[in-house]
């Protein structure tokens, strides 16, 4: 069964470090979410790709936050400075489309982010 | 700013009980309702989606509905298993954005 692909699986920087995260969604799929989760609460959407355009980046740190899908394929989040307040679980979930039928999000196995 | 809550935040249940979660949410301008389950560390698995709409969806052992004027959906879980043990979150769709509530803890007692 295809899988959303995410590295690395856990990663411990100190704060003012650049980090970046990686996410190969499944083949085929057109939209693809990254979420950040704090330990204890729900994802919050971060930014939303249709192919290689940004539909969404509303909530997106944009001052340390960027992200990029070039090809419309893969996709990495870079945070630059991380700060403390940073540390959570990065997601990264893909999706057929928006279309009626083709929402079901699947989730990458996530980005642990401790920053000292 | 639509708002998900889900009650109860954590249960504990002895195996072969059927159960109940609750999912509700501010604005019923929704697109569709989304359940997932979350294994500690993990990402998430969807379980069911529900269009706006539907009344309900049914996966195994799984029932989810939704009732979108009142603002609710539930996800009924026939029979438990020690292996539903998990955190169980819903999800949002206002067709531009997705809030995620912040999930029940369900334990299965064997």
């Amino acid at each position: 069964e295809a899988e959303v692909a995410q590295s690395p699986r856990y990663k411990i920087t100190e704060k003012s470090q650049a980090v970046a995260f990686w996410c190969d969604p499944i083949s085929g799929h057109a939209t693809l979410y990254w979420y950040r989760q704090i330990l204890g609460q729900g994802p919050e959407l971060l930014v939303q790709f249709q192919d290689e355009s940004v539909v969404d980046d509303s909530q997106l740190p944009k001052d340390r936050f960027s992200a990029e899908r070039l090809k419309g394929v893969d996709s990495t989040l870079k945070i630059q400075p991380a700060e403390l307040g940073d540390s959570a679980m990065y997601l990264c979930a893909s999706s057929l489309g928006p279309g009626l039928g083709q929402e079901t999000q699947y989730f990458g196995p996530g980005t642990r982010l401790l920053v000292l | 700013k639509q708002e998900v809550t889900q009650i109860p935040a954590a249960l504990s249940v002895p195996e072969g009980e059927n159960l109940v979660l609750n999912c509700s949410f501010t604005d019923s301008a929704i697109y569709n309702l989304q359940w997932f389950r979350q294994d500690p560390g993990k990402g998430l698995t969807s379980l069911l989606l529900i269009q706006s709409s539907q009344r309900e969806q049914t996966s195994g052992r799984l029932n989810a509905s939704l009732d979108k004027s009142s603002g609710r959906s539930t996800l009924y879980i026939a029979a438990s298993q020690p292996g539903d043990s998990a955190t169980y979150l819903c999800a949002v769709n206002t067709g531009n954005q997705f809030y995620f509530g912040t999930g029940t803890s369900l334990t299965v007692i064997p």
